[in-house]
């Protein structure tokens, strides 16, 4: 059974910042791109971060919310993605997801999303 | 970037009854169209990709119908468990992967 589990959510002042991890069971980690998305409270789901798996050259993506504070890795040989989230704001309070990519190449290389974690709560506040 | 929009926002619909619910792209996204379930604590769950085709272990009353712009999802007779919000998201044009604002699906 496919299993993602977050971890490392909390209360954090703005500015500071904080690592997510992401663990990844039921199915081989490293040949799967990984994503986080966010949703803010009372919001929608929101993209925030993708890195490829390393046979697809492991580089990554992000939102322009996020880019230049927040930077996505993995570590395959512990199936775990990690999102370091630095100069943390108010805005970014939100439950974070993480979930695994589905890659196709049908008609140019295309990734949806179809295993998803429960989230971890970020709160950023003073 | 791929605006997604959805409507409505709040559907109110009887168990056993149908549902439908729309999603519309601000430029064509082909057939790259995913639909999710979430409900509040849960991990969102997908439920049809490819505009089309449902997911692992998705029951027959959700289908999805649709390619360009213009998307729906029909949910037929109601179940207690279905009452949830459900989201759009189009992986055409990406990033950044886009969706829909959602609708929440209520029991009258």
């Amino acid at each position: 059974e496919v299993q993602l589990v977050e971890s490392g959510g909390g209360l954090v002042t703005p500015g500071r910042s904080l690592r997510l991890s992401c663990i990844g069971s039921g199915f081989t980690f490293g040949d799967y791109a990984m994503s986080w998305f966010r949703q803010a409270p009372g919001k929608g789901l929101e993209w925030i971060s993708f890195i490829r798996s390393k046979a697809h050259t492991g580089t990554t993506e992000y939102a322009a919310s996020v880019k230049g504070r927040f930077t996505i890795s993995r570590d395959d040989s512990k199936s775990i993605a990690y999102l370091q989230m630095n100069s943390l704001k108010a805005e970014d309070t939100a439950v974070y997801f993480c979930s695994r990519a589905l890659r196709t190449a049908v008609a140019g290389v295309k990734y949806y999303f179809d295993y998803w974690g429960q989230g971890t709560r970020v709160t950023v506040s003073s | 970037e791929t605006v997604m929009t959805q409507s409505p926002a709040t559907l109110s619909v009887s168990p056993g009854e149908r549902a439908t619910l729309s999603c519309r792209a601000s430029q064509s996204v082909t057939n790259n169209l995913a639909w999710y379930q979430h409900k509040a604590g849960q991990a969102p769950r997908l439920l049809i990709y490819g505009a089309s085709t449902r997911a692992t272990g998705i029951p027959a009353r959700f289908s999805g119908s649709g390619s360009g712009t213009e998307f729906t999802l029909s949910i037929s007779s109601l179940q207690s468990e279905d009452f949830a919000v459900y989201y759009c998201q189009q992986y055409n044009d990406w990033p950044p992967w886009t969706f829909g604002q959602g609708t929440k699906l209520e029991i009258k």
